[in-house]
């Protein structure tokens, strides 16, 4: 079973507008959530997280959105540039002391 | 640069070799973190790890897979006997003792099983 689901495979968007991923998680003990994006070849790259006491948090053109009652987050790309064409990871955690749970990834491709 | 650092990137093993993979988590952190991620696949957790203790290896196989983190030197994920279905990329995480949450990833592992 999944519990971090990434229903979105890929997202195509054009440079300047903005980015919208989401992510669904079903295990309502989780309280960490956490955006990580990955080029190819790379590790990935921790970019933005969230605790379940907050509803959004802001960090440059990056903000992540937490919809606890509808066990939703997304993350919102704007402006989007072409540099950001990567997969992007949603995980999450329960209180810090278990692993990251992490969704199939977002393939995002940003068009010039 | 003090990142988290895999060796080898890439490792090719014929079926029943052993194949052993190297992490050196980021300085100044004591948690490190081994995932496997299979082809189109997300990230699946295999073991959490401090300074010689194992703190959960709930998504280890039970067989042929082990892990150790010793006092001295990196962590080492070991893989006996190799299967063509062990192959995947394997990427290594470390976090801080206080921010557990918060893990930062090596480039991987790319097992090749011939």
């Amino acid at each position: 079973d999944q519990q971090v689901k990434q229903n979105s495979p890929s997202l195509s968007v054009q440079e300047g507008r903005i980015s919208i991923l989401n992510c669904d998680y079903t295990n309502s003990m989780f309280d960490y959530f956490l955006w990580y994006k990955k080029y190819p070849a790379e590790g990935p790259t921790f970019l933005i997280s969230i605790s379940s006491i907050k509803d959004k948090n802001e960090d440059g053109r990056f903000t992540v959105f937490l919809n606890k009652s509808a066990k939703h987050l997304s993350l919102h790309i704007v402006p989007s540039q072409p540099g950001d064409s990567a997969v992007y990871f949603c995980a999450a955690s329960e209180s810090g002391n278990t692993p990251l749970v992490f969704g199939k990834g977002t393939r995002l491709s940003v068009i010039a | 640069n003090a990142g988290v650092m895999q060796n080898p990137r890439h490792l090719v093993r014929r079926r029943g070799q052993e194949a052993r993979l190297r992490c050196s988590p980021m300085k100044g952190h004591s948690h490190v973190y081994w995932y496997r991620q299979l082809p189109e696949e997300g990230l699946k957790f295999m073991v959490y790890l401090q300074k010689e203790n194992i703190i959960d290896e709930s998504g280890m196989p039970k067989e042929r897979f082990s892990a150790e983190f010793p006092k001295e030197g990196p962590s080492i994920l070991r893989i006996q006997q190799v299967v063509r279905g062990d192959s995947a990329a394997y990427f290594c995480a470390s976090s801080l003792a206080q921010a557990k949450n918060i893990q930062y990833f090596g480039a991987g592992t790319r097992l090749s099983v011939l």
